[in-house]
């Protein structure tokens, strides 16, 4: 149980385009979803927090105009990476929140997706 | 704000040894504590939660919280190469786990 899929799960594009990650919880109903970035050799870095049905939380430092964020069910978030650039580049991972609580309890983590940006 | 702390290492153990990953909060308040571990190139996964002082054992992994000292540790028996990765520590936060900068496992054959 507690699955949690993202798809693509790497994806390579021109400077300038827009990129849609969907992440879906498979076998839970996931209230809460959190969106993270990672640079190469460096930690995990909250985005984004998904409530379904409401506006994104980001967090400090985070284009809510550029990264566009949606969670239009309990099993789907969907991150838009606007107008990306090179510096956009990174593995981009999500997680569902699949406890009582939702928002803090345990979370499992989708396998992430690879961004290259050209 | 809530702090998790690790050490980066990385920590070098033996094949066959006991590897010891420590982590330290700040929010005293904290009620349950989850080690994730992450290969290079992929998502953190789950390993173990805790919620109550004490130990708590599955298979070769044993989570050690001590609430009055805000400390956690990850002890993993007879190491193996496959155990080499980056091990998490995370606490819930208002809104979210806080995450520590995790702990680099090497184990050597």
């Amino acid at each position: 149980g507690a699955v949690v899929s993202q798809h693509p799960s790497w994806v390579i594009c021109k400077s300038g385009t827009s990129v849609k990650i969907e992440c879906r919880s498979l076998d839970f109903q996931a209230t809460t979803m959190f969106w993270y970035r990672q640079f190469p050799k460096q930690s995990l870095m909250l985005m984004a927090t998904s409530n379904e049905g409401s506006k994104a939380t980001y967090e400090q430092g985070v284009e809510k105009d550029k990264f566009l964020i949606n969670h239009a069910s309990l099993t789907l978030s969907t991150l838009t990476v606007t107008s990306a650039h090179p510096e956009d580049s990174s593995f981009y991972i999500c997680s569902a929140g699949a406890g009582a609580s939702g928002n803090t309890d345990t979370q499992y983590f989708g396998p992430g997706t690879r961004l290259t940006v050209l | 704000q809530k702090e998790v702390e690790q050490n980066s290492g990385p920590l070098s153990v033996p094949e066959g040894a006991i590897a010891s990953l420590n982590c330290t909060y700040s929010d005293r308040v904290s009620q349950s504590f989850f080690w994730y571990r992450q290969y290079s190139g992929k998502s953190p996964e789950l390993i173990m939660s805790i919620y109550s002082n004490g130990d708590k054992e599955d298979g070769r992994f044993t989570a050690q919280l001590n609430k009055a000292s805000q400390y956690v540790s990850l002890l993993i028996r007879d190491s193996q190469p496959s155990d080499s990765a980056t091990y998490l520590c995370a606490a819930p936060g208002y809104s979210t786990l806080t995450f520590g900068k995790g702990t680099m496992l090497l184990v050597s054959p």
